[in-house]
């Protein structure tokens, strides 16, 4: 079977980093994408990594690396603002995408 | 700007009643997209249309239908809602099928009485 692992819940303090992780077991694979998506509304585009390595966006960075089957999510600087969910999301071999649950993010003062 | 929306934001409707769920796009994008999310679970496709080619995910429940009549509106259509089915029905487009990012409406959330 096609599976995602994220955690379900992490904390962090404002202004602080915070590395969300996925891993994956998928039928092939063509590309991660990293969502955000607050209480209540859409999904939102963060990221797409297709190869090896870190891209960089502003406070946000994130990593893939194929061989492990595993992405992190960075954010950096953290704002009160980034408390949502961060949703991971693969491509597998026949192009469909898998979700995984989402790690919802809470940000403390 | 161009953008996804969907119409209602809120539907409440009573057990069995059917109700239909509307989104449209203004990216011209080929590909559209229903997913079922329920609280803290991922996504769940429902259906997606590569234009007006139509496919359904296995284990989409035949209590779901869906329409694109042209390429800037998709309907949801659900036959008898019941308790389960309440949730929150995104709808996403993207250009292609393939690599693809793939651009959210603000959903509506179903609620079943």
């Amino acid at each position: 079977g096609q599976n995602i692992d994220q955690p379900t819940e992490m904390t962090a303090t404002e202004g602080a980093i915070v590395q969300i992780n996925c891993t994956y077991q998928t039928s092939g694979f063509n590309g991660l994408f990293w969502y955000q998506q607050h209480a209540g509304e859409a999904p939102t585009f963060l990221s797409y990594n297709v190869l090896d390595g870190l891209e960089e966006k502003g406070r946000f960075s994130s990593f893939l690396s194929r061989s492990k089957g595993y992405s992190y999510l960075l954010l950096k600087e953290l704002q009160m603002k980034d408390s949502a969910s961060y949703l991971c999301a693969v491509i597998d071999s026949n192009y469909q995408l898998i979700w995984g649950a989402g790690t919802k993010l809470i940000i403390k003062p | 700007d161009a953008m996804v929306i969907q119409n209602p934001r809120y539907q409440v409707t009573q057990f069995g009643k059917p109700v239909t769920l509307s989104c449209s796009q203004t990216l011209n994008h080929n590909v559209m997209y229903w997913y079922q999310q329920k609280s803290s679970q991922a996504p769940k496709l429902l259906f997606h249309y590569y234009d007006k080619d139509f496919n359904n995910e296995a284990d989409t429940p035949d209590n779901f239908q869906s329409r694109r009549p042209n390429t800037s509106f998709c309907f949801l259509d659900i036959r008898s809602p019941g308790l389960g089915d309440a949730a929150m029905y995104l709808c996403a487009t993207s250009r292609s099928s393939g690599v693809s990012e793939q651009f959210f409406g603000p959903g509506t959330r179903l609620t079943v009485l």
